[in-house]
């Protein structure tokens, strides 16, 4: 079954708007992670939520999870042209024996200045 | 900062070659991934590898595929026999702890073109 599925698939503001990318998930889950990876690049851990919390913040970063709707939300404040980037959440799936990160198509942002 | 590298940047082979792509994963972490991402699309998981042996694999590693940790510090993919399809940016990761406990960190990727 796919995991972390965005919304949108992209994303143009202007900077100093907020920015709000959605995940949803199909099963039950330990944490969920947002990365973000400028184009040709490798992905940056920014935040990761566990299982039994609903909200998360770092700087300008907010995350919710709703794990009843398995979903969640990555909003960034006050945005910048320098956030420009793709987002992609990841979930790391509860099951026996090993253990992967799968990540979603991501949302790609787009800030203009 | 601890980084996790990766050579080489690109390599560009003929159909039916073998590839080897390299990655030195940070020093103190003992949980290592590879991913692939076609331009433009997901970033899909490959393969885990802790305690020398694969933890996990997807139904993309194939037996065309292998990983291995040659010594202490390299973690390599290998392709054993490069089909066009396999053209993409093949990414290493590593973690320090199990996937439930934290982030990974990425390397930058080696571009794989295959012709």
């Amino acid at each position: 079954s796919q995991q972390g599925e965005e919304d949108p698939q992209a994303l143009s503001i202007q900077e100093g708007e907020n920015a709000t990318m959605n995940c949803s998930y199909k099963t039950s889950i330990n944490n969920l992670q947002w990365y973000r990876q400028n184009s040709g690049r490798g992905l940056v851990h920014l935040i990761l939520i566990r299982s039994n919390e609903r909200e998360k913040h770092s700087g300008r970063l907010r995350v919710t999870l709703d794990t009843s709707k398995k979903s969640s939300s990555l909003l960034i404040t006050a945005s910048r042209a320098a956030d420009t980037a793709s987002y992609f959440c990841a979930t790391d799936q509860d099951y026996t024996g090993g253990f992967k990160t799968i990540f979603g198509a991501g949302t790609r942002l787009f800030v203009k200045a | 900062e601890p980084e996790v590298t990766q050579t080489p940047s690109h390599q560009v082979t003929q159909m039916g070659q073998e590839v080897i792509l390299r990655c030195v994963p940070i020093s103190n972490h003992l949980y290592f991934y590879w991913y692939r991402q076609i331009l433009g699309q997901k970033v899909e998981f490959l393969v885990s590898f802790y305690n020398n042996e694969i933890s996990e694999k997807s139904e993309i590693f194939d037996d065309q595929f292998s990983v291995e940790r040659p010594d202490g510090s390299n973690f390599t993919l290998k392709i054993r026999s490069t089909k066009l399809e396999d053209s993409a940016m093949y990414f290493c990761a590593s973690s320090e702890g199990q996937w439930n406990t934290g982030e990974l960190f990425f390397g930058e990727g080696s571009r794989l073109t295959v012709l």
